[in-house]
């Protein structure tokens, strides 16, 4: 396995833009997450899923923000419409019930809203 | 509310001494305990955890963490530091009978050769 693939790698966009960020987790894991890093709050868990449904999304920051997860392979982080304060890295992290805690993470996406 | 701290911005340390990053935790019952290590430019990987048991877990690369449930603590140690040891450590807990996994600020390890 590949690990948990996310794109793009790099996203620059201007103000008011809808951006989205994609993820592939790990096949057969059961959890997917969606973590936002930035130098001022370190590492945020904005939602996650079991089974392709949200579990907690009350790290969403606001409703500008959505994710989805339309099957086992793959979900989306769209943030509409984007401003500067939303530029961070975005990580997406997949693992099992089994593995509680063993997450393994994407490379990140590295999102500047200018 | 349930957190996680990691008092510590940056730990410097000379290669070849013992290093120390420190890790406290705020949870109701009894948490599942990590840490992960970033490298620049990369995702987060594991580096060991406590379920229950021996207080003193041994992970990759040499590291191990010990808890002490009294001081709600969960320090990361390695013997003898490398400086390829240097990165950013994060601790994190999964609270009792959830399956988040919630994460401290980060100490950033500089290891001076």
């Amino acid at each position: 396995d590949a690990g948990v693939i996310q794109s793009p790698r790099h996203e620059v966009t201007e103000m008011g833009q809808e951006v989205t960020l994609r993820c592939k987790p790990i096949s057969g894991h059961d959890y997917l997450f969606w973590y936002r890093q930035t130098m001022m709050r370190g590492l945020e868990l904005l939602i996650y899923f079991n089974n392709n449904v949200p579990i907690d999304d009350s790290g969403m920051p606001e409703d500008r923000f959505s994710a989805k997860m339309p099957n086992a392979s793959f979900s989306t982080l769209k943030i509409q419409p984007s401003e500067p304060r939303d530029s961070a890295v975005y990580f997406c992290a997949s693992t099992n019930k089994t593995d509680q805690g063993f997450a393994f993470f994407g490379q990140g996406t590295r999102l500047t809203v200018v | 509310a349930q957190s996680v701290a990691q008092p510590e911005d940056q730990v410097n340390v000379a290669e070849g001494n013992p290093l120390t990053v420190k890790c406290t935790y705020s949870v109701s019952g009894n948490p599942y305990l990590f840490w992960y290590v970033q490298y620049p430019n990369r995702g987060l990987q594991f580096l060991l955890k406590y379920i229950t048991g021996d207080n003193l877990v041994k992970g990759s690369y040499g590291f191990e963490a010990e808890f002490n449930k009294s001081q709600t603590s969960f320090h990361l140690k390695k013997p003898s530091a490398l400086v390829s040891d240097s990165a950013l450590y994060f601790c994190a807990v999964s609270p009792y009978n959830t399956d988040k996994l919630i994460f401290g600020t980060g100490t950033r390890l500089q290891v001076f050769p």
